[in-house]
């Protein structure tokens, strides 16, 4: 089975400013690792994912995530956030072999101006 | 392409009701997941199926849930009796095998008095 915490539940940080969300995960086989956001009254949209090869992985909307085997880790990151960044965000890792996710409890990223 | 589009967007029933749930999946997609969200259990897997056919329904919580698929466009997510607690808001999410990722519908958020 596999586990993912996200360490922050509310992350809150000016306009233009870098932000990094924290993701771990546990899990007894190989991983595919997600990123998802989700705004106000809205179902959940991919932001990247990693499934092989680069461990830095580049997204939609300038997000950008790394993945650290040894940590296991996955944590998203944006160098400049804008206002309309604000929203909750959701780590998920899915195990080889299972085609269904399980998700973090999701960080709230909350851009003031 | 449309998208995963689900029905309704809000339902409001009272206790001991039946409630269906809708899906209609991308086309061409050949997963397909019902997820459940709460502000006290985040998004947990309910049920999930591959080519129409339930792979793993251990997220069921009991046997007042049921889900059917019974072609490639089409699910349903129904409780009968419905309680209080069964309130949340319910995603429908599809995925094809070689692409790894779901694309979620805006999801159902009912409410139970």
């Amino acid at each position: 089975a596999q586990s993912v915490t996200q360490l922050d539940s509310q992350v809150p940080v000016f306009e233009e400013a870098p932000v990094e969300l924290r993701c771990n995960y546990s899990s007894s086989v190989s991983v595919y690792l997600f990123w998802y956001v989700q705004y106000p009254n809205q179902g959940l949209q991919l932001l990247l994912k990693y499934l092989s090869g680069s461990t830095l992985v580049k997204g939609i909307n300038g997000f950008e995530a790394e993945f650290n085997k040894s940590q296991t880790s996955f944590h998203l990151r944006k160098p400049s956030v804008h206002i309309s960044d604000t929203a909750e965000y959701f780590c998920a890792v899915e195990g080889t072999g299972r085609r269904a996710l399980t998700f973090g409890s999701g960080t709230r990223l909350q851009v003031q101006p | 392409d449309a998208g995963v589009i689900q029905s309704p967007r809000h339902e409001v029933t009272e206790m001991g009701q039946e409630v269906t749930l809708r899906c209609k999946p991308i086309s061409g997609h050949d997963y397909l997941f019902w997820y459940r969200q709460t502000m006290m259990r985040g998004l947990e897997l309910l049920i999930y199926f591959n080519n129409n056919v339930p792979i793993d329904d251990s997220g069921m919580p009991e046997d007042r849930f049921s889900a059917k698929m019974p072609n490639a466009s089409f699910s349903t997510l129904k409780i009968q009796p419905s309680e209080p607690r069964d309130s949340a808001v319910y995603f429908c999410a599809s995925s094809w095998d070689k692409n790894y990722g779901y694309t979620f519908g805006s999801g159902t958020r009912l409410t139970v008095v």
